[in-house]
């Protein structure tokens, strides 16, 4: 079956540092994959995603890199600050529909001052 | 308005109960989804709406009933729920594109907070 998953549930870093926080798909066929940042009390906020014929993308601070070769999905945050403390989850859109959201486990991502 | 809103922010029903979430955008959005997240889990797909008709059901229990009023708005409808349904319940809204053709933004409210006692 379809599955996205997390290496590491936890990442603690210090302020200024660049964070990786790493994701395992499965699902070979998907079109899409999208990293989604979710503070306490608040839902998923969309960061970046990156298309499944690219390897590389950049945004402000944020770097998304795909290796479809492992299956292998990584978010890049540079200079990490403690407003960037949150879960992080990647999701994917499977090919069976554009709509369909399926999110990996989530890493918890705490930024020390 | 870029927002997704929804109300109640938090919600406490007994098993016998019935009550309504219910989740606005004003962006022009014409598909809304309606997630389910347990704590420290990812959120789940529960149910579609594109143009106002239901177009994904996840095999989800009937004690959970959505409905699309409008374009604008979501409801889900609780009855008979058990403890095992209490969890955030997220309401989400993205463009749809032509024969859903492509992957189009989801945007998430804050969500409601349920607590089935």
């Amino acid at each position: 079956g379809e599955s996205v998953g997390l290496h590491l549930p936890t990442l603690s870093v210090q302020e200024g540092d660049n964070s990786i926080i790493n994701c395992a798909y499965s699902n070979s066929a998907s079109d899409y994959f999208i990293w989604y940042k979710q503070e306490s009390g608040k839902g998923p906020q969309f960061i970046i995603d990156i298309r499944s014929n690219m390897d590389k993308r950049q945004g402000q601070r944020v770097t998304v890199l795909l290796n479809k070769t492992v299956k292998h999905l990584s978010l890049q945050i540079a200079a990490t600050q403690p407003g960037d403390s949150a879960v992080y989850f990647c999701a994917e859109i499977p090919n069976t529909g554009f709509q369909k959201l399926v999110f990996g486990t989530g890493t918890r991502l705490l930024v020390s001052p | 308005d870029t927002e997704v809103t929804q109300t109640p922010k938090h919600l406490v029903m007994g098993m016998t109960n019935k009550k309504s979430l219910k989740c606005e955008q004003h962006m022009g959005h014409r598909a809304m989804y309606w997630y389910k997240q347990k704590a420290k889990k990812p959120p789940e797909l529960m149910f579609v709406y594109s143009y106002e008709k239901l177009s994904i059901n996840e095999s989800v229990p009937s004690r959970f009933s959505p409905e699309c009023p409008n374009s604008s708005l979501l409801n889900l409808h609780l009855h008979a729920l058990q403890p095992e349904d209490s969890a955030l319940y997220l309401c989400a809204s993205s463009q749809v594109s032509p024969s859903d053709s492509s992957y189009n933004e989801q945007f998430f409210g804050p969500g409601t907070r349920l607590t089935v006692l």
